[in-house]
């Protein structure tokens, strides 16, 4: 069965980091790209982030770039996301998504999230 | 960006009946497009993948339409488990984008 299950959300204030953590199971993690998508309080689905299997290939939105950073360990069948310089906006609950592997990005399976507060 | 528009925010609907929801998108996106389902405090699940195939183990009377830059979500006779907000999804280009959503609630 597949399973993801997100960690390391919390309070921090702003101008903090924080790294969330997607721990991966039932599956071959590495064949697969991964992604981060957010849902801020009472909002939709905002996509933040992808990684490719190999790591060799990475997108970010533009409303986190060059703020966060995605990386993957696939002996640990980890992914994670490393939050630096957080502002109020990006508070929200933080998912981690499996790419289906169809023709294109889109998410099969999902972790259950983890809530980011940015906040003094 | 690839700015996606669903229509109508809310939809009522009674239990048995069938629901039509719509999503456009401002310029092709071909058939990369999917929809999600979201209950509250529940993550996403993926209903629908290029436009019209369901994702595994999602019955019959869920079912997709359109391309280019029109798409339909179809839920033919809606059961107490389908109010919920649904959410469609391009992945056509760079950045990946997401509707605002539709909830369907009872009528």
């Amino acid at each position: 069965e597949v399973q993801l299950v997100d960690s390391g959300g919390g309070l921090v204030q702003p101008g903090g980091s924080l790294r969330l953590s997607c721990a991966a199971s039932g599956f071959t993690f590495s064949s697969y790209s991964m992604n981060w998508v957010r849902q801020a309080p009472g909002k939709g689905l905002e996509w933040v982030s992808f990684i490719s299997g190999t790591s060799s290939t990475i997108y970010y939105a533009d409303s986190v770039k060059g703020r966060f950073t995605i990386s993957r360990d696939n002996a640990k069948n980890s992914l994670y996301l490393q939050m630096n310089s957080l502002r109020a906006e990006d508070t929200a609950v933080y998912y981690c998504a499996r790419d289906g592997g169809n023709s294109g990005v889109n998410f099969d399976y999902w972790g259950q999230g983890t809530l980011v507060t940015v906040s003094s | 960006e690839i700015v996606m528009t669903q229509s109508p925010d809310t939809l009522s609907v009674s239990p048995g009946e069938r629901a039509t929801l719509s999503c456009r998108a401002s310029q092709s996106v071909g058939s990369n497009l999917a929809w999600y389902q979201q209950k509250p405090g529940q993550a996403p699940r993926l209903l629908i993948y290029d436009t019209s195939t369901r994702a595994t183990g999602i019955p019959a009377r869920f079912s997709g339409s359109g391309s280019g830059t029109e798409f339909t979500l179809t839920i033919s006779s809606l059961q107490s488990g389908d109010f919920a907000v649904y959410y469609c999804q391009q992945y056509k280009n760079w950045p990946l984008t997401f509707g605002q959503g539709t909830k369907v609630e009872i009528k």
